[in-house]
C-alpha cells in the first residue's frame, strides 16, 4: 500500500517570495513522484515528475522539486512566486510493485491551496 | 486534438435519481480513469480501466458502476444517486510510454463534472 501526506493544507505568500510545498510519501515498493497543479474550475496538470536519475527534477513555471529516498519526501519549490501561480497543487504516487507491475494508478496527497499575495 | 472531454459540466440531482458521466479521449490510450475531488481529500479513485474491455475497483467503488463502451470512452454511473456523492468527478487517461514504465506517465485530465445531490 501507498500513501502521501500534504503537510500543510494551505500555504500564503507574497508576491516574488520563495515557497516550499512540502510532501511526504510511503510505499513498500519503488515509486514514481508527481507534482499536479489545478487552476481554479479546471483539471489537474502536470508539473513535473521524478522517475529515477537526478534526485532534482525540474517542472514548469519554475518549479522545481527534490527527491529524497531517505526522508521519504518530494518536496516542490519555487525561488519566487507570481500571483497567477495560486492554485491547488497535488503530490501523487505511483508504485510498482515487486514484479514491476503497476496500472498507473496515482495515489494522491490531499492537495495545498498556494494563495499568492500581492 | 480535444485531450480528454467530460459531460456534462455541471448536473444537479435528487436523492435516488440515476445519471451517466460521460469520458472521451482522442490520444489512442488504453488506460482510463475516474476519479472523485472532495475538499481536504485530494483525488480518491473510483473505478479504472486498463485496457477496452476491462474495468477494475478503485479505492471508493461503492455507489457507483462503468462502462468501457470502446478505446475511446469510458462512462461513469451512478444508479440512485445520495448526497455523499457530492463532489466533482474527473476523467484521466495516461500517456502511452515506448518506455514501459507503466505507472510512470502523465496523466491527462478533463475539466471535470461538478454534481450536486440534494
Amino acid at each position: 500500500a501507498q500513501s502521501v501526506t500534504q503537510l500543510d493544507s494551505q500555504v500564503p505568500v507574497f508576491e516574488e517570495a520563495p515557497v516550499e510545498l512540502r510532501c511526504n510519501y510511503s510505499s513498500s515498493v519503488s515509486v514514481y513522484l508527481f507534482w499536479y497543479v489545478q487552476y481554479p474550475n479546471q483539471g489537474l496538470q502536470l508539473l513535473l515528475k521524478y522517475l529515477s536519475g537526478s534526485t532534482l527534477v525540474k517542472g514548469i513555471n519554475g518549479f522545481e522539486a527534490e527527491f529524497n529516498k531517505s526522508q521519504t519526501s518530494f518536496h516542490l519549490r519555487k525561488p519566487s512566486v507570481h500571483i497567477s501561480d495560486t492554485a491547488e497543487y497535488f503530490c501523487a504516487v505511483s508504485g510498482t510493485n515487486a514484479g514491476g507491475t503497476s496500472y498507473g494508478k496515482l495515489t494522491f496527497g490531499q492537495g495545498t491551496i498556494l494563495t499568492v499575495h500581492p | 486534438n480535444a485531450g480528454v472531454t467530460q459531460t456534462p459540466k455541471f448536473q444537479v440531482l435528487k436523492t435516488g435519481q440515476s445519471m451517466t458521466l460521460q469520458c472521451a479521449q482522442d490520444m489512442n490510450h488504453n488506460s482510463m480513469y475516474w476519479y472523485r475531488q472532495d475538499p481536504g481529500m485530494g483525488l480518491r479513485l473510483i473505478y479504472y480501466s486498463a485496457s477496452e474491455g476491462t474495468t477494475d475497483k478503485g479505492e471508493v467503488p461503492n455507489g457507483y458502476n462503468v462502462s468501457r463502451l470502446n478505446k475511446r470512452e469510458f462512462s461513469l454511473r451512478l444508479e440512485s444517486a445520495a448526497p455523499s456523492q457530492t463532489s466533482v468527478y474527473f476523467c484521466a487517461s495516461p500517456e502511452v510510454s515506448g518506455q514501459g514504465l507503466v505507472g510512470a506517465n502523465e496523466q491527462f485530465f478533463g475539466p471535470g463534472t461538478r454534481l450536486t445531490v440534494l
